[in-house]
């Protein structure tokens, strides 16, 4: 069936490294693909998106790549920051089917 | 704030209760929709509306059932509830139902079923 999942379910970095936060998803039709992120007490927020003509896209220090040949999608920050620890969840669109399918998320966890 | 509030944010409740809980978005948005999120399991899409009428019902048991009065007010009524109802329940608004890869999220509700 559809699904949408997560590499690794906790990464820890060092303040000021780069972290790569991975997905993969097993819809093909899947056009859009979305990163949000979910900081304790509060619910996901969009941080970037990605159309699935397109490789990469980048935004204010993070970067979203898509691989459609293996299905994987994934998400960059640069020089993380402790404000970036939160769960970050990937989800996937079909546009004919207008709804989101979402990952089970990666706890990001920063050390200064 | 991203301009969906949902209230109460914390909620304990007996199997045998009647609770609610509202969502209430300040975007102007005509879809609204309901999710569950379990500990380590992706959100789950519960229901969504669309100018107030009811377009997905993803297979969601009775004990919850949705109500949307306008396209700026979505409850969810809960009764005799299990305890792996215990979740967090997290509304959104989207502009439109074209617009469902643009989701604001609400808070959400932590519920404890006891």
């Amino acid at each position: 069936g559809e699904s949408v999942g997560l590499h690794l379910p906790t990464l820890s970095v060092q303040e000021g490294d780069n972290s790569i936060i991975n997905c993969a998803y097993s819809n093909s039709a899947s056009d859009y693909f979305i990163w949000y992120k979910q900081e304790s007490g509060k619910g996901p927020q969009f941080i970037i998106d990605i159309r699935s003509n397109m490789d990469k896209r980048q935004g204010q220090r993070v970067t979203v790549l898509l691989n459609k040949t293996v299905k994987h999608l994934s998400l960059q920050i640069a020089a993380t920051q402790p404000g970036d620890s939160a769960v970050y969840f990937c989800a996937d669109l079909n546009t004919g089917f207008q709804k989101l399918v979402f990952g089970t998320g990666t706890r990001l966890l920063v050390s200064p | 704030e991203t301009g969906v509030t949902q209230t109460p944010r914390h909620l304990v409740m007996g199997m045998t209760n009647k609770k609610s809980l509202k969502c209430e978005q300040h975007l102007g948005h005509n879809a609204m929709y309901w999710y569950k999120q379990s500990a380590k399991k992706p959100l789950e899409l519960m229901f969504v509306y669309n100018f107030k009428e009811q377009t997905e019902n993803n297979s969601v048991p009775s004990r919850f059932s949705p109500e949307c009065p306008n396209s700026s007010h979505l409850f969810l009524h809960l009764h005799t509830l299990q305890p792996e109802d215990s979740a967090l329940y997290l509304c959104a608004s989207s502009q439109d139902p074209g617009t469902v890869y643009e989701q604001y999220f609400g808070p959400g509700t932590r519920l404890t079923v006891t």
